[in-house]
Parts: C-alpha cells; structure tokens; sequence
C-alpha cells in the first residue's frame, strides 16, 4: 500500500542551526510534492512545491529536494528561529490530473530553541 | 481577499446523531477537498468537489458525505456519529487551474468536532 513516513520522533535544534526534515514515500511514483506548515489550532499553510523533474527548489531560507529515485524529499530551513517551530507536513499527490489527491504524511514537529 | 472560513469552529454531539460542517472557499476558487485530522491518523483526505462534482474520494464510510453548490461552497454531513469520529475536520480550496498537484490548498481554521 501507498505510504509515506516522516520523523516521527520531534527535532529539537538550536536557534542559528540548520533544520533537515526527512520525507519517505513508497509504493508509487508522485509527479509533484508539497510541504506544509501547521501551528497548534489551526491549518496548514502551504510553503513550496516541488515537481518530479526538479532536483531542488529553494525560499528564502527554506529549501526542498526531490530525490525520484530514494523515492524521498528533504525540506531545510537554514538559519532557523524560534518562531519556525511547528509541525512540517509533506505531501506528494498521487494519482493522475483531475482525479488525484494530496496525501500527508504524519508530520515532523520542529522545536527551535533560543 | 478573504480566506477560507469553516462554520461552527467547535461542535459537541453525541453517538448516534448526524453533523453538517460547512465550508466557504476563497473567492474565485472552484475546487474544495475536505480532510479529518486527529492524532493517531494525522491529515486524512475525504473528499474534494469541483462544479458541484464529487472529483475523488477517500477511504471513508459512507455515513461520511458532502456537497458541493453553486457558489462552490460546500458542506460535510457526518451521519450516525461514532465516538471515533472526534477529530479536527479541514476544509482546503484551490483554483484547481492545472487540475493536478501542482495546485496550493488553502486550509480553513477546521471544525473541531467532539462526539461523546
């Protein structure tokens, strides 16, 4: 079955530090991937989007890789602040135009302290 | 532009009886997917609309239900209510242009539902 996994387990940096959130997905071959951010009560907002012919995507201090072949994407914040703490979700689309969907994995939750 | 807004942002209800959620798109924007959301199982896709159409479906009972109107706002209805039920319901709209992944969801604040 189709499955994607994230950091269970939360990662708690230093503020300054780089923040690496690993995505893992199996089972099918998505033509694009999006990140998420979500804070505590409320829903996600939308950070990047990275298509399957695109190795890296970067925003200002966010950047995302898409490797089709580890079957895995990595989203980085450089230079991390406290207030990057919440919970990072990535979710490829699976399926074909029209017909398919977002699914999101669990989520990481990311602690930046001071 | 105004975002995406859920109504009611809390609901209380007990086994047995049924919920509409309602959900009102950003201006402009055609297609709306609804998702449950709880701790064990994370964000979990259930349906989205597009022109008043049921476009794609998840893995859900059918006591789990929704539409779509004119104005592209929708409702979710949830019948027969379960104490599992009990989670965080967002609604998220899209211009859905490129009907594809490459179209941002825009998430509304939820409706947090509680069955007891």
């Amino acid at each position: 079955s189709q499955k994607i996994e994230q950091n269970s387990e939360a990662l708690n940096i230093q503020e300054g530090k780089t923040a690496t959130l690993t995505c893992n997905y199996t089972n099918y071959s998505p033509a694009y991937l999006q990140w998420y951010r979500q804070d505590p009560g409320r829903g996600p907002v939308f950070l990047l989007l990275i298509r399957e012919n695109e190795k890296e995507k970067r925003k200002e201090r966010l950047k995302v890789t898409f490797d089709t072949t580890l079957k895995q994407s990595l989203f980085h914040i450089t230079a991390s602040q406290p207030a990057d703490s919440a919970t990072y979700l990535c979710a490829p689309f699976v399926g074909s135009s029209n017909t398919g969907k977002l699914i999101f994995g669990q989520g990481t939750t990311l602690q930046v302290k001071p | 532009k105004a975002g995406v807004t859920q109504t009611p942002r809390y609901l209380i209800k007990t086994r047995g009886q049924q919920v509409t959620l309602s959900c009102s798109p950003i201006s402009g924007h055609r297609s709306v997917s609804w998702y449950q959301q709880t701790p064990g199982q994370g964000l979990q896709f259930l349906f989205e609309y597009f022109s008043e159409t049921q476009r794609n479906k998840g893995n859900f009972p059918g006591r789990f239900s929704g539409r779509q109107f004119s104005n592209s706002r929708s409702e979710m209805n949830v019948s027969t209510l379960e104490l599992g039920d009990s989670a965080l319901y967002l609604c998220a709209s899209s211009l859905a242009t490129s009907g594809n992944g490459a179209d941002t969801q825009y998430f509304g604040p939820g409706t947090r539902l509680t069955v007891l």
